[in-house]
Formats: C-alpha cells, structure tokens, sequence
C-alpha cells in the first residue's frame, strides 16, 4: 500500500529537549515536505526535499532542521523545542511539483512542547 | 508570489443542501490548482486537482470545482451534502517554477446539519 508514515503520532517533551519526528514514503518519489498546521493558519511549509542531500527552506524554517540521506527519509529535527513549536505536523511526498504535484500526505505528528 | 485566499473559516449547510466552498489564488504562472479533504485526526487526503486539461474538475465523493482564470477562482462544490462531508478542506496553489512550493489556504471547516 502506497503511504506516507509518520513517526511518533503524539508526542510531549520539555523545552530544549532535541527530538527527532521520523518520515518514510515507499512511493519512490523524489519531492517531501514538512508542514505544520496551526488554527486558523492552515499548513505552512518548514522544509522541503526535491532529492536525495537537496533541501531548501519553506516559509517557516526558524528552529528546524531536515535531511534527506535517503529518498525514502525525510527526518524532521527539533534541536532545542520551544512551547511556540507546538503544533501539528505532517510530512508530504510527490513525484514532482506542478502537475505531478499531488501530495501523499502521513497522518501526522502532534507535538507539545511544555 | 503565489497565495491562496479561502472566504470563511467556517460553512454550515444543511443535509441535501448545496455545498459551496469558496477558493481564490494569485500565482504569476499558470496555476495548478488543488482541493485537499481532512477528516478529524488524519492527514489531507487529495480530493481534485486542475491541471488545465479542462476547467471543470470532477474529484471523488461528488465534489468537483471549476477554475475561472477571469475571477482567479478554484471553488469547490457538492450539489447535495451528506453527513460525511463534515470535515476541512485545503484549497492550494503549485506551480511549475522549481521546489516543492506548494501553498495551501488556512482551511474551511465544513459543518452538515441533519
């Protein structure tokens, strides 16, 4: 089955304890993204991946880290958490953008940052 | 710079009611345009997508949207609502310039009154 798994699905931790939210897609597909959804802010994009060892900035990277080792990881890092990034997460994948940009979506991270 | 603007955080409509869902962007490239469906505690799953084929796009669970370059609108409809359709829909706006910039709008949550 073609999806998008996350991991932890919930997740509370201490500020300035550096955690890791893992993403895996066996879709082959070279475009993933992270995203955090907030109320009323819809989904916001921290990072994203075009390839293996590509990544780029999305609209909201302050206090996030990414790599793409692998095409099917894309492990989102929380070095030092803040109670400001408590939110949902979801990781996204898609064989490219444009026309082919329909995204996969997991079912998402929800984190607390007490 | 690309953006999508959905009108109303919150639609209530009736069951058997005409659902309307309102979504406009602003993108200096042709547009691929996309409504995404999440249900309470899932990731966004993707409902229809525009990729200029045809301006009329039917997607699953009877929605379709029609893009109107005029009005710079993608706005999503159901001719009759069901109880299952309570959910958020992402309106959101990609292109073909590079990345994985893909934008969403902040989200209409849908309520279905029996």
């Amino acid at each position: 089955e073609a999806q998008v798994t996350q991991n932890p699905r919930y997740l509370i931790t201490v500020t300035g304890k550096k955690l890791t939210v893992t993403c895996s897609q066996n879709m082959n597909h070279e475009y993933m993204s992270w995203y955090r959804q907030d109320p009323g802010l819809g989904l916001r994009q921290i990072y994203y991946s075009m390839n293996v060892e590509v990544t780029d900035k999305g609209d909201v990277p302050e206090g996030y880290k990414v790599s793409r080792k692998e095409k099917r990881n894309f492990p989102l890092i929380l070095e030092s958490p803040s109670p400001n990034q408590t939110s949902l997460y979801f990781c996204a994948s898609s064989l490219r953008t444009g026309v082919f940009g329909e995204a996969f979506f997991g079912q998402g991270t929800r984190l607390t940052v007490v | 710079a690309q953006s999508v603007t959905q009108l109303g955080s919150h639609v209530s409509v009736s069951e058997g009611a005409l659902v309307l869902l309102r979504c406009n962007y602003s993108s200096s490239v042709p547009p691929y345009l996309f409504w995404y469906v999440q249900y309470p505690n899932q990731g966004l799953q993707l409902l229809l997508k525009y990729t200029s084929a045809a301006t009329l796009v039917k997607g699953i669970n009877g929605f379709e949207a029609e893009f109107k370059k005029s009005e710079t609108s993608f706005h999503l409809t159901k001719p009759s609502a069901h109880m299952s359709d309570a959910a958020e829909y992402f309106c959101a706006v990609s292109d073909d310039t590079g990345g994985f910039k893909t934008i969403f709008g902040a989200g209409t949550r849908l309520f279905v009154k029996a």
